[in-house]
């Protein structure tokens, strides 16, 4: 059973400061997904990473996979109150299965 | 841009009362998916379908749920006697054929959010 598992799960920080969030996944996988969730709302879909090495970059967030380690990491680049909310990573095992998340890591940037 | 739309966005219900959660994917996606999102949890599968048919479902999805496509366009999950603890956000997605692409995605609509009293 693929398991998938963020931290930290909760992450205070000041604006300006930079910082990692972590995914570890436990089986190889076909595709790998960052998102963004605020408060009872839906998912926001922010990165696809599908290949090992693979880097994408949006603003202040760039995301990376290394598939050899089944990691992968979302780091943010000084950091701005606007970035405040949960954000999940969600493994596919295989292109058309199940989304598999983890736990989700609630950000507070603070002023 | 194209989207998954899901309707109604909150529902409230009593308890043992039939549900029935709608959503339009995105014209042409094949595949189809609902998750739900309990409160302060993460988000957890419970099914899958394409070709008109449940492809993969989780353990959660139990007789009292079912899937359908009636008509070609929506996408519906229903709820037959509904519990306190199926009181959640539930999300439908949609994705592209996978074999046309290797840059497709799951696509999520905006969610309705089941209240049982």
């Amino acid at each position: 059973e693929l398991k998938v598992e963020q931290n930290p799960l909760f992450l205070s920080m000041q604006e300006g400061k930079n910082y990692t969030i972590y995914c570890n996944y436990s089986t190889t996988s076909d595709r790998l997904y960052w998102y963004r969730q605020d408060p009872g709302k839906s998912l926001e879909s922010l990165f696809v990473l599908l290949s090992n090495g693979a880097v994408k970059q949006e603003g202040r967030l760039m995301a990376s996979l290394d598939t050899k380690a089944r990691l992968s990491t979302l780091h943010i680049t000084a950091a701005v109150h606007d970035l405040s909310a949960t954000y999940f990573c969600a493994v596919e095992e295989t292109s058309g299965s199940r989304l598999t998340f983890g736990e989700g890591t609630q950000l507070t940037v603070n002023p | 841009e194209p989207e998954v739309t899901q309707t109604p966005s909150h529902q409230v219900t009593q308890m043992g009362q039939e549900v029935i959660l709608r959503c339009v994917p995105i014209s042409n996606h094949l595949y189809f998916y609902w998750y739900r999102q309990i409160l302060g949890q993460k988000v957890e599968f419970l099914v899958s379908f394409y070709n008109n048919e449940i492809s993969e479902k989780s353990e959660i999805f139990d007789d009292q749920f079912s899937v359908e496509r009636p008509d070609g366009s929506n996408f519906t999950l229903k709820i037959r006697s509904t519990k306190l603890e199926d009181s959640a956000m539930y999300f439908c997605a949609s994705e592209d054929s996978v074999i046309l692409s290797s840059y497709n995605e799951q696509f999520f609509g905006p969610g309705t959010r089941l209240t049982v009293l």
